[in-house]
């Protein structure tokens, strides 16, 4: 079956820094691969998608790309600031066509970022 | 505003009792679903409803029991509460004949039961 697997920190950086949480997953045929965040007491948002090999997803500085050939999805952002903390959810969604799948979630990765 | 809504945003009751929880959306999507997310933060797929018809059921419980009286709306109705349904329930959306199932979700319903 499907499956996703990132790191389950907490992961704690001081602002400005660098981040990168990685996402490997594992599934048949041709997934597309999401990053939601959710803010604390709020629902998931899309941050960013990619539906096919080599497509890279990008919003709000984060980006994240489409690598089948290590079935990753890891994503990165350059230089965080306080207002990332959140919890970061790598997913995946089979593709059937039919549109009623329903999302594959990694455990989630919560974002502490230090002032 | 155009979203995905759920009422109520906490719910907290008794063992034993009934409870629903409302899911609306106004974003013309064809398919809904619930999610429940436990403790831990993990996030699990319960049911899917494409155009009103059941697609997905996975390994629940058949207190919980979805019902579409049209495409915008999804409630969960929930017999016979135990503890470990305690957990927040999340209804999403997306539209149908999409080729990547870019799914939007309501702000949770926090369900404590004691």
């Amino acid at each position: 079956g499907n499956s996703v697997t990132q790191m389950e920190g907490p992961v704690t950086l001081s602002e400005e820094a660098f981040l990168t949480i990685n996402c490997t997953y594992t599934a048949t045929g041709y997934p597309s691969l999401f990053w939601y965040v959710q803010y604390p007491g709020e629902g998931l948002q899309l941050l960013l998608k990619a539906t096919k090999a080599d497509d890279k997803g990008s919003n709000k500085g984060f980006e994240a790309t489409y690598r089948k050939e290590t079935t990753s999805f890891h994503l990165e952002k350059g230089s965080v600031q306080v207002s990332d903390s959140a919890v970061y959810f790598c997913a995946l969604s089979r593709n059937s066509g039919g549109g009623a799948d329903g999302l594959t979630f990694g455990k989630g990765t919560h974002l502490i970022i230090q002032p | 505003d155009t979203a995905v809504s759920q009422t109520p945003k906490y719910l907290v009751t008794q063992m034993g009792n009934d409870k629903s929880i409302k899911c609306e959306q106004n974003l013309g999507h064809d398919t809904m679903y619930w999610y429940k997310q436990d403790s831990k933060k993990f996030l699990k797929i319960m049911f899917s409803y494409n155009n009103k018809e059941l697609i997905i059921n996975e390994t629940v419980p058949n207190r919980f029991s979805p019902k579409s009286p049209d495409k915008a709306h999804l409630n969960l109705h929930i017999n016979s509460l135990e503890l470990g349904d305690s957990a927040v329930y999340f209804c999403a959306s997306s539209p149908s004949g999409s080729s990547y199932n870019e799914q939007f979700f309501g702000p949770g319903t926090r369900l404590t039961v004691l």
